[in-house]
């Protein structure tokens, strides 16, 4: 088991360009979330997955957001055309759906920076 | 938005000593948990302390909670310099999405 893996650590483009980021959940855990957090904020939800399906979006989540979770393994988030503002720690976590409610498991997060 | 406030938003501390955080929440809940986050790192789960309890125990960590006011408070007992981090209110909700209050920086000085 080596934990939630999340991939790029660290990833600084330009404006208007598209990023993706990767996460591997615990393996054989079936819930899979999204969440992002800025400088001196606690993580914010963005979404949910239970197996391959999306259950849950936040109003964070704004169009130019898609996460997937095909086959219900890894996810992808992509932001298009990225700003400013989207500069963020992106944090992914999972768990099993026989967790203790709220008990989640997180990667070590990818950096955004947008200039 | 975030459900929980913690109290204070930072907080430096001798090592040895006590710290104590605080966090208000503001729907009724199941369960309450706390985060901890190293800076620059992915958040990792302590405790949890059910609606129905009112203090737990764990190593260091005290955790108390008090359902009529909507708040729980996190102790962590002499500190150390390892201690230092962030450290974050969680309650879950809806679809076992966890909202996470605005946290408590701790600086343990050695």
């Amino acid at each position: 088991d080596t934990g939630v893996s999340q991939d790029p650590r660290h990833k600084i483009t330009k404006r208007g360009q598209n990023v993706t980021f990767r996460c591997d959940p615990i393996s054989e855990h079936n819930r899979l979330y999204w969440y992002r957090q800025t400088l001196g904020q606690g993580p914010e939800f963005l979404t949910y997955f239970q197996n391959e399906a999306q259950l849950e979006k936040s109003r964070l989540l704004s169009d130019r957001f898609s996460a997937e979770r095909p086959k219900g393994s890894f996810s992808t988030l992509e932001i298009q055309r990225t700003e400013q503002g989207d500069s963020a720690m992106y944090l992914c976590a999972s768990s099993l759906v026989s967790s203790i409610p709220g008990e989640l498991f997180f990667g070590e997060g990818s950096r955004l920076t947008v200039l | 938005s975030q459900q929980g406030e913690e109290d204070p938003q930072a907080l430096s501390i001798q090592e040895g000593e006590n710290a104590t955080m605080n966090c208000s929440y503001k729907t009724s809940i199941n369960n309450l948990q706390w985060y901890r986050q190293n800076s620059g790192r992915g958040l990792v789960h302590l405790i949890l302390i059910r609606s129905n309890e009112r203090e737990k125990h764990s190593g260091r960590l005290r955790v108390t909670l008090d359902t009529s006011k909507k708040s729980s408070s996190l102790l962590i007992t002499a500190s150390r310099a390892a201690d230092t981090a962030s450290y974050f209110c969680a309650t879950p909700g809806g679809y076992q999405k966890v909202t996470f209050g605005t946290g408590t920086k701790l600086q343990v000085i050695p």
